[in-house]
């Protein structure tokens, strides 16, 4: 049973590109959840999702960001015309249900040029 | 003021010495996550707790919903446990949301 599987798990962009950022959740978890870690900073929440449905995302910033949990394939967080600040790390997390332990990614780590 | 928040921010033990970190957070709670980080930035994830004390291995995880506090504690501690150690709570919104907020993490070196 794989882990939860986040690629790629380093990403380059220069200002003004988009960013795909991809996670696969663990086989019989529903429940996928995105975080992100800014340089010297704490992990802060982004976004909630169950399969095709966004439940919270309260952490997103309203413009530029998206994210998507399909029916079929893993979940996308999606940045559009990154800026240098957008540089951080992005943790995927994955659970069955809201009640239990959360699996974490590897992360990936955004660079912007 | 940060609603988690850890204490030492900083810590350095010898292999072998109990091991203590700390969690208060001022929000009302459903549960409460510790986490650890290794250098390199994978992320595990040690326990969920909603009451009471968990245990497995050498590590020991209790919390007071009362005091709103929790204690991650390590025993016999070795050179491998050097991570980052993260407490995280699941806000109680009353609703179906999963949101976490984390603490700033405690970042622990045990010198061999």
């Amino acid at each position: 049973n794989a882990g939860v599987m986040q690629n790629p798990r380093h990403l380059v962009r220069r200002r003004g590109q988009e960013a795909r950022l991809r996670c696969s959740p663990m086989k019989g978890h529903s429940h996928v959840y995105w975080y992100r870690q800014l340089p010297e900073e704490g992990l802060k929440f982004m976004v909630y999702l169950q399969k095709e449905n966004i439940i919270d995302e309260s952490g997103m910033p309203k413009e530029r960001f998206s994210a998507e949990f399909p029916k079929e394939g893993p979940s996308i967080l999606r940045i559009q015309q990154v800026v240098r600040g957008d540089s951080a790390a992005y943790f995927c997390a994955s659970s069955p249900r809201t009640d239990e332990k959360l699996f974490f990614g590897s992360g990936t780590q955004l660079s912007v040029l | 003021k940060n609603e988690v928040e850890q204490s030492p921010q900083n810590l350095t033990a010898q292999e072998g010495e109990f091991i203590t970190i700390n969690c208060s957070y001022s929000v009302g709670i459903s549960a409460l996550h510790w986490l650890q980080q290794h250098p390199g930035g994978g992320i595990v994830s040690l326990f969920m707790l909603s009451s009471g004390k968990k245990k497995h291995g050498r590590l020991i995880a209790t919390i007071n919903i009362q005091e709103k506090h929790s204690s991650l504690h390590i025993t016999a501690s070795h050179p491998r446990d050097s991570a980052v150690y993260i407490c995280a709570v699941r806000v109680d919104y009353g609703g179906a949301t999963n949101k976490l907020i984390f603490g700033t993490g405690t970042l622990l070196a045990v010198q061999p």
